[in-house]
């Protein structure tokens, strides 16, 4: 049974970076999907962040491209997120997803969510 | 950017029908998926390629589309399906991943 499990700190200052963990059991991150994080805002809706595929490719949302990186830690059965010059409209839940997905020349033939992180609250303050 | 526009609510009795749709203007390119969220919950998987029902989820979920709009129907509403739905897909080029604004179903 695959789980993937959130965590960093979960305040993080105005323009400092954060920094997130999701650690995979019961699958070895290396072998296939996609893996990707998802954030929900207060009160508000789903927004996808990004995503890599096990070989290490990734892909952004194009609003936050500028400033985020998703990197894999296979030793760990990890992936990571990274998101710089962080404000308060990044106070959110952040949620790891796996994917199934299919590429083709690159592209999404199909790519959804189907395991998902229990998420884990980061507020941005001072 | 790309958008998936959904009804913000959608209202039903329970033992009837309940429709929510998604409209994106890359639809008839893209598959579509529909996520259930309950409060406190991270969202759960209840259709994927459009009309494909993972395993678990009970059979009164469906999904269909047509040109430009995704369905998700719930057939034969329980209270236990009052949650927050969202349809994902991605953009035309498949460089990019969407979701809807979400839609509220609530069972009277």
């Amino acid at each position: 049974q695959v789980q993937l499990q959130e965590s960093g700190p979960g305040l993080v200052k105005p323009s400092d970076t954060l920094s997130l963990t999701c650690t995979v059991s019961g699958y070895s991150i290396s072998s296939g999907y996609f893996w990707g994080w998802i954030r929900q805002p207060p009160g508000k809706g789903l927004e996808w962040i990004g995503s890599i595929y096990h070989f290490g490719s990734t892909y952004y949302n194009p609003s936050l491209k500028s400033r985020v990186t998703i990197s894999l830690d296979t030793s760990k059965n990890q992936f990571s997120l990274k998101l710089s010059s962080v404000t308060a409209a990044d106070t959110a839940v952040y949620y790891c997803a796996r994917g199934p997905a299919q590429l083709e020349r690159d592209r999404f033939v199909y790519y959804y969510m189907d395991v998902w992180g229990k998420g884990t609250t980061v507020t941005v303050s001072s | 950017s790309y958008e998936l526009t959904q009804p913000p609510s959608v209202s039903v009795s329970p033992g009837q029908t309940a429709t929510i749709t998604c409209s994106g203007d890359a639809l008839p390119k893209q598959y579509a998926y529909w996520y259930q969220q309950k409060p406190g919950q991270a969202p759960v998987l209840v259709i994927y390629k459009d009309s494909e029902r993972p395993s678990g989820i009970p059979e009164r979920f469906s999904g269909s589309s047509s040109g430009t709009t995704v369905t998700l129907t719930i057939s034969g509403v329980q209270a236990e399906d009052e949650a927050d739905y969202y349809c994902q897909s991605a953009d035309s080029s498949g460089t990019y991943v969407v979701f809807g604004g979400g839609t509220k179903l609530t069972v009277l």
